[in-house]
C-alpha cells in the first residue's frame, strides 16, 4: 500500500545534541509538510517543499531545519533541541493543486532529556 | 484571518448512537477546503471526509457526514452508529484554494461509551 513513513517511531536526544528525523513515501506526491504536534494541541505547520521549493512559516525557529534530497525523502533536522522542542512530528504529503487532502505518517514522538 | 472554532473540547456518545461535532470557521473567502481529520490514541492523523466549498451537496464516507453551511460559515460532522474504534480526537480543518497551509481547530476528543 501507498503510504508515508516516518523513522523512528520514538527518539531520545540530549539537550542541546542535533537530531534528524526522517520522512519516506511511497504516493508519488510532490508536496512534503513537517508538523510539530504538542500533547492536545492541533498540528503546527513547520515548513514544506513544493517539489524542491522549501517553504518557511514565518514563526518556525532558526533551530529547526528541513532537507529534501529527492521526491520520497525529507528530513526533519533540529540543530540543538531545547526541552520545548518535546513533542510529535508529523510528516504529511499531497499532490500538487492547493485543494488536495494532506496525507499523514505515523509520526516521530521526540523526548529531550 | 481564518480561524477554525471547534466548541466541544469533548464529547461522549454511547455506543450505536449518533453524534455531531461541531465546526464553524470565518473567512472573507468564496473557494476553499474543509475536512474533518481523526487522532486516534495510536497519534496517527486520517481523513475521515473533505469538502470543497462550491459544491452544494454535504459530503459523506459510509457513517461520516457533514452538515456544510456556507453562509454560515459551519461545518459540523455526524457519526451514525459509533463505534469504539470511533474514538479518538476529531480535529476541523480548512484551507483556502490558493494556499497549501491547512488551519485547524483545537480539536473534540470523542468519547464512546461501551
Amino acid at each position: 500500500d501507498a503510504m508515508v513513513i516516518q523513522n523512528p517511531r520514538y527518539q531520545v536526544t540530549q539537550f542541546g545534541k542535533p537530531v534528524t528525523l526522517s520522512c519516506s513515501q511511497t504516493l508519488n506526491h510532490n508536496v512534503m509538510y513537517w508538523y510539530q504536534q504538542k500533547s492536545s494541541q492541533a498540528p503546527k505547520l513547520l515548513f514544506h517543499y513544493y517539489d524542491k521549493d522549501f517553504n518557511n512559516e514565518a514563526d518556525t525557529p532558526d533551530n529547526f531545519q528541513s532537507r529534501r534530497p529527492n521526491t520520497s525523502f525529507c528530513f526533519l533536522d533540529i540543530r540543538s533541541p531545547g526541552l520545548g522542542d518535546a513533542a510529535m512530528y508529523l510528516c504529511a504529503t499531497s499532490y500538487q493543486g492547493f485543494g488536495e487532502t494532506q496525507y499523514f505518517g505515523p509520526g516521530t514522538r521526540l523526548l529531550v532529556l | 484571518a481564518q480561524t477554525v472554532t471547534q466548541s466541544q473540547p469533548e464529547m461522549s456518545v454511547q455506543e450505536a448512537e449518533t453524534v455531531t461535532l461541531s465546526c464553524t470557521y470565518d473567512t472573507s473567502e468564496s473557494d476553499y477546503y474543509l475536512f474533518w481529520y481523526k487522532q486516534p490514541p495510536s497519534r496517527q492523523m486520517i481523513l475521515v471526509i473533505r469538502q470543497e466549498a462550491y459544491k452544494q451537496q454535504n459530503a459523506t464516507e459510509n457513517r461520516f457526514s457533514v452538515n456544510f453551511q456556507k453562509a454560515a460559515k459551519s461545518f459540523s460532522l455526524k457519526i451514525s452508529d459509533s463505534q469504539l474504534g470511533d474514538a479518538a480526537m476529531y480535529f476541523c480543518a480548512y484551507r483556502k484554494d490558493s494556499n497549501y497551509q491547512l488551519i485547524w481547530g483545537a480539536g473534540t476528543k470523542l468519547i464512546i461509551k461501551p
